[in-house]
C-alpha cells in the first residue's frame, strides 16, 4: 500500500518569512495529493490539492509543487502570518483507490 | 448546509466497555470514511462506505471494531470491549462523489479509555 513520509515534523518560522514542508510517497500510481491544515482540537481542513497532470498549483500565499518522477511534493507558504500556525498534513491516493494515506504531520509555528 | 457532524464530541469509557460513535455526513454525500487519529499522528484509514455498502474495511484494527451505514446516510462506528490502545480521535469524513472529491472532515470524537 501507499506510504507517505513528511518532513520536518516541527518548523518555526519568523512572521513574514516562507515555510516549506516536504512529502514523499511510495506508490507510483498515486495521482491526487491534498494538503490539510489542522488547528488544535479542530477538524482537518483542505487548503490546497494537486493532481498529477500538473506540476504546480498556487492559491494566494499557498503553493504546492509535484515531482512525479521523484515521487515527492511540497507545500510552500509565503509571507507567513500568526494564523498560519497549525499542524499541516500531506496525503496521497490514486483515483482507483478511495483510501487517502496521510503523512505524520508538521507542526508549524509562526514567531511574531 | 451544515458540515459533517459527529457525536459525542468526547467519550470516556472504562476498559472493556462498548462504545458507539455517530457520524452525520453532509447531505447528498455518497462516500463516507472513518479515520483514527492518535495523538501527534496523521489520520489513519479505518473503513469506507459508498452509500450503504462497506467497500473497504482493511484499516479496522481488530474484530472489535465494526462500522455500519444501513440507510446510506448516518454511520456508526462501534468498538467492543474497549482497550487503552483504542484511545484516539475518531474522524469521520464524507465526499459528494467517488472520484477526485476532497474529503470534508467532522470535528471528531475524542475517545479516552481508562
Amino acid at each position: 500500500g501507499e506510504n507517505v513520509e513528511q518532513h520536518p515534523s516541527t518548523l518555526s518560522v519568523q512572521e513574514g518569512d516562507s515555510a516549506v514542508i516536504k512529502c514523499t510517497y511510495s506508490d507510483s500510481a498515486s495521482n491526487y495529493f491534498p494538503w490539510y491544515k489542522q488547528e488544535l482540537g479542530k477538524r482537518p481542513q483542505l487548503i490546497i490539492d494537486i493532481r498529477s497532470n500538473v506540476g504546480e498549483k498556487k492559491d494566494q500565499r499557498i503553493a504546492v509543487t509535484l515531482n512525479k518522477t521523484a515521487k515527492h511534493f511540497s507545500l510552500h507558504i509565503t509571507e507567513t502570518q500568526p494564523e498560519d500556525s497549525a499542524v499541516y498534513f500531506c496525503a496521497a491516493k490514486d483515483f482507483g483507490n478511495e483510501k487517502l494515506t496521510f503523512g505524520t504531520g508538521t507542526r508549524l509555528t509562526i514567531i511574531p | 448546509g451544515a458540515g459533517v457532524s459527529q457525536s459525542p464530541r468526547y467519550k470516556v469509557a472504562k476498559r472493556g466497555q462498548d462504545v458507539a460513535l455517530r457520524c452525520d455526513p453532509i447531505s447528498g454525500h455518497v462516500s463516507l470514511f472513518w479515520y483514527q487519529q492518535a495523538l501527534g499522528q496523521g489520520p489513519e484509514f479505518l473503513t469506507y462506505f459508498q452509500n450503504e455498502a462497506q467497500l473497504d474495511k482493511s484499516g479496522l484494527p481488530s474484530d472489535r471494531f465494526f462500522a455500519e451505514r444501513p440507510e446510506g446516510s448516518v454511520s456508526t462506528l462501534k468498538i467492543q470491549r474497549t482497550q487503552q490502545e483504542d484511545s484516539a480521535v475518531y474522524l469521520c469524513a464524507s465526499t459528494r462523489r467517488r472520484v477526485g472529491s476532497p474529503l470534508h472532515f467532522g470535528n471528531g470524537t475524542r475517545l479516552t479509555v481508562t
